[in-house]
């Protein structure tokens, strides 16, 4: 079945200490992207990859690192949490590159930074 | 950038009655403008989309229309079902490997 992953689905931890939610997809698709969801604030992109070891910030990208060392998984990374960065957060995949087209996003990431 | 507004921000209908949901785009290069639908606690997933070439698409009840010279594209659902409540997102893009930016979302209720 195709499909985005993400890990964990529900966490809740303290402010500076660093956390992983990783981001696989079997789909062979080369743009993955992270967003993360506020009310009334819609979808946010953070940073963007278009291939192995490219990677690039969205709009909102303050706070958080990634990487893309294999095609399938875009690990999102918060070094050091701050309660401003409790949100819902989506990996998504695209097959193509140049215009996204269709976005097939994970089931979401619930973050809690107390 | 690119900048998206989307209005309302709520929209309660009627059971069977048709919805319209607009959004405006600042970016004049865009040229791919998706719908996503985001149910209760469920992922969005794209329910319709239309490129610059195109001035109206349909697909069953659901339908898109680009105005490509104001700069506004509308979804617009007729018959409405129960099954239509949900948080819809409009989405712009230009091209490139910037992505999409997206609107704020509207929430789409169905009265009984």
């Amino acid at each position: 079945e195709a499909q985005v992953t993400q890990n964990p689905r529900y966490l809740i931890t303290v402010t500076g200490k660093k956390l992983t939610v990783t981001c696989s997809q079997n789909m062979n698709h080369e743009y993955m992207s992270w967003y993360r969801q506020d009310p009334g604030l819609g979808l946010r992109q953070i940073y963007y990859s278009m291939n192995v070891e490219v990677t690039d910030k969205g709009d909102v990208p303050e706070g958080y690192k990634v990487s893309r060392k294999e095609k399938r998984n875009f690990p999102l990374i918060l070094e050091s949490p701050s309660p401003n960065q409790t949100s819902l957060y989506f990996c998504a995949s695209s097959r193509q590159v140049y215009g996204t087209g269709e976005l097939f996003f994970g089931e979401g990431s619930r973050l809690t930074v107390l | 950038g690119e900048n998206v507004e989307q209005h309302p921000s709520t929209l309660s209908v009627q059971e069977g009655d048709s919805a319209v949901i607009k959004c405006t785009y600042s970016d004049s290069a865009s040229n791919y403008f998706p719908w996503y639908k985001q149910e209760l606690g469920k992922r969005p997933q794209l329910i319709i989309d239309i490129r610059s070439n195109v001035g109206e698409k349909k697909d069953q009840r659901i339908a898109v229309t680009l105005n490509k010279t104001a700069k506004h594209f509308s979804l617009h659902i007729t018959e409405t079902q129960p099954e239509d409540s949900a948080v819809y997102f409009c989405a712009a893009e230009r091209g490139g490997a910037d992505g999409l930016t997206f609107g704020k979302g509207t929430h789409l209720i169905i009265q009984p």
